[in-house]
């Protein structure tokens, strides 16, 4: 079936320099996508969202990348701090503005930020 | 905004015994609320979707008579495991979603049975 995947299941960075985190997607009918940061024993943070008629949103340290044609979903963190480690997950799903569709997550990334 | 609460945090109990679990909208009403299952060091699964003032709509897999979902209102649906057993132990999380954005999670209930 479709899902949505990671390419690396852990990152580790150097305080102070930039990450990315990657996502593949595979359901070419999704046109809302969102990242979640999820800490120990908590539940999922809502971090950034991007609709497909965008290819690009910034937030506060943060922006993601949606490239509609590899169907890729990026999430860059600008200045990574220690308070960012944690897992990160990617969400799809479909017919936002409508009857949505589901929110399929995929596996996660944790990512590690040495001092 | 868009705050979502859940109670409680933690709860350990008996096998055979029942255990209900609330989710709230703090500052939003929230017509379909959602609930997850997360096992150690892997993604969410959807357990069902709570319509306010409808039956839920389980996912395959999930016993709709052991997994109780009720959405009272609109800022409230519980999820009740019923006759849990050891292997019902895991982190239930609660979403819901908000119009034009979202969905926002909970903050997790750790259930533990012994």
């Amino acid at each position: 079936g479709e899902s949505v995947g990671l390419h690396l299941p852990t990152l580790s960075v150097q305080e102070g320099d930039n990450s990315i985190i990657n996502c593949a997607y595979s359901n070419s009918a999704s046109d809302y996508f969102i990242w979640y940061k999820q800490e120990s024993g908590k539940g999922p943070q809502f971090i950034i969202d991007i609709r497909s008629n965008m290819d690009k949103r910034q937030g506060q340290r943060v922006t993601v990348l949606l490239n509609k044609t590899v169907k890729h979903l990026s999430l860059q963190i600008a200045a990574t701090q220690p308070g960012d480690s944690a897992v990160y997950f990617c969400a799809e799903t479909w017919n936002y503005g409508g009857s949505q569709g589901n929110l399929i997550f995929g596996k996660g990334t944790k990512l590690s930020v040495k001092p | 905004g868009a705050v979502v609460s859940q109670h409680p945090s933690r709860v350990i109990c008996k096998s055979g015994t029942s255990v209900k679990i609330e989710c709230r909208s703090l500052d939003f009403q929230a017509t379909t609320m959602f609930w997850y299952r997360q096992f150690p060091k892997q993604s969410l699964m959807l357990m069902a979707t709570s319509n306010e003032g409808s039956k839920a709509t389980y996912e395959q897999g999930v016993e709709k008579d052991k997994f109780l979902i009720n959405h009272a209102s609109l800022t409230l649906s519980t999820l009740t495991v019923t006759s849990a057993h050891p292997e019902d132990s895991s982190f239930y999380i609660c979403s819901a979603r908000v119009r034009g954005t979202g969905p926002y999670f909970g903050p997790g209930t750790r259930l533990t049975v012994t």
